[in-house]
């Protein structure tokens, strides 16, 4: 089955520089790769993602990349704030069902 | 609209015991799954569902029943509770079954004793 490896584990960035967190996945077969930000105690939240015909997607401050052949995608965040603190989660998937195969997870704090 | 609905937030239950746990979601959504949040482990696959009447296992389904008797309602039965099985327990479904959006619920905190 499909294995997805999240790092780093956890990320402390100074407020106002970048992040970014980095996933590999092993099933080329994958063709969908989604970002959820889980703030404390909260529910999981779809931020932006990202299919395998596109290999970069930006929303604002958050940007995605993905390298196919190498088999890995990234989350950007630009211009942190505190408010970008939280666990994110990548995941992939296939476009027969809607199986997601989630990282680890990476914990942010944005530091004032 | 409401989204996703989890009940109960949080249970407690000694080993042994069963319950379920429910999910209803009010958006027409095809597909809806269950998840389970463990430190360190992100979320693990459990079952889903691509429409009513129709259910398939995950990464993680020993321990663990579903059916989908209506398009609104997926709920999760733990048969004979385990210490293993202590999780956080999300819902979550889309409108589509091709790779589309979860949405997930506000989870169900359960400690097995």
């Amino acid at each position: 089955g499909e294995n997805v490896e999240q790092h780093p584990s956890t990320l402390s960035v100074q407020e106002g520089d970048s992040a970014v967190i980095k996933c590999t996945y092993s099933d080329s077969a994958s063709n969908y790769f989604p970002w959820y930000k889980q703030e404390l105690g909260k529910r999981p939240q779809l931020i932006i993602d990202i299919r395998s015909n596109v290999g970069e997607k930006k929303d604002q401050r958050i940007a995605v990349t993905l390298n196919k052949t190498a088999k890995h995608f990234s989350l950007h965040i630009t211009e942190t704030q505190p408010e970008d603190s939280a666990v994110y989660f990548c995941a992939a998937g296939k476009a027969a069902g809607n199986k997601l195969t989630f990282g680890g997870g990476t914990r942010v704090l944005v530091k004032p | 609209n409401a989204g996703v609905t989890q009940t109960p937030k949080f249970q407690v239950l000694k080993t042994g015991q069963s319950m379920t746990l429910q999910c209803a979601q009010d958006m027409n959504h095809e597909y809806m799954s269950w998840y389970r949040q463990d430190p360190g482990m992100g979320l693990r696959l459990i079952h889903y569902s691509v429409g009513a009447g129709i259910t398939d296992q995950g990464e993680v389904p020993n321990g663990y029943n579903v059916s989908r008797s209506t398009t609104e309602d997926f709920p999760l039965r733990l048969l004979s509770a385990a210490p293993s099985q202590t999780s956080v327990y999300f819902c979550a479904s889309s409108y589509r079954v091709d790779n589309s959006p979860l949405h997930f619920g506000n989870g169900t905190r359960l400690t097995v004793t």
